[in-house]
């Protein structure tokens, strides 16, 4: 069966970088898009990138563009988000999510990891 | 990105039936057939429920339906059951090549 596992997460002040992870199996990990989408605190999601199932391109919010960056190990399955300059309202819940190829869904979420940005 | 409109909160008892609306722009919902729903139970991940609009995961409760007009989708439960109770949220790829969630609207089963 899919599973999707997040880690790296933590508190961090702002300013700083965080590295985090997601390991995938059960799916041909290759084949698919990979999603990063967060929540913050007692908030709605917020979708934050998409990178390609080659990772030959990523696709992002405007929120993260130029601090965030988005990369993928398909022969260890992982996928990673790299977060630079982190600010207060980055802290949330990031979730790592499988895309459903060809029909524009995210069809298998992580458990998530929590990232709190705080002096 | 503009966030996609729902109303905050929606209820209904055992056995009825409901409908969470989620209204977006000729950018995305109109746009585009890519609406999907997710469900959240609380501290647990979403859960895909519907997508492409209207169409339902393997394991997903036929209960559960997706529908569109113009700018607005719309996700019906029929057949409430207790464990319904959740927040949903329904999201749309747009024009931007980008994905936009709606705020979320937390169903009460009374």
């Amino acid at each position: 069966q899919v599973q999707l596992v997040e880690s790296g997460g933590g508190v961090v002040q702002p300013g700083r970088s965080l590295r985090l992870s997601c390991a995938a199996s059960g799916f041909t990990f290759s084949s698919d898009g990979m999603h990063w989408v967060r929540q913050a605190p007692g908030k709605g999601l917020e979708w934050v990138a998409l990178i390609s199932n080659s990772g030959s391109y990523t696709l992002h919010a405007d929120s993260v563009k130029g601090r965030f960056a988005f990369s993928r190990d398909n022969s260890r399955n992982m996928a990673y988000l790299q977060m630079n300059s982190l600010r207060v309202e980055d802290t949330a819940v990031y979730y790592c999510a499988k895309d459903k190829g060809g029909h524009w869904a995210l069809d298998y979420w992580g458990q998530g990891t929590l990232v709190t940005v705080s002096s | 990105q503009s966030v996609l409109t729902q109303p905050a909160s929606v209820s209904g008892s055992p056995g009825q039936s409901i409908t969470v609306s989620c209204t977006g722009t000729s950018s995305d919902v109109g746009g585009y057939n890519y609406v999907s729903w997710y469900q959240q139970h609380p501290g647990k991940a979403p859960k895909l429920m519907i997508y492409d609009v209207s169409d339902r995961p393997s394991g997903v409760s036929n209960r559960f339906s997706g529908s569109k007009s113009g700018n607005t989708a719309s996700l019906t439960i029929s057949g409430l059951q207790a464990e319904d109770e959740a927040d949903y949220y329904c999201s749309s790829y747009t024009t931007s090549s980008t994905w936009v969630f709606g705020g979320g609207t937390k169903l009460t089963v009374l």
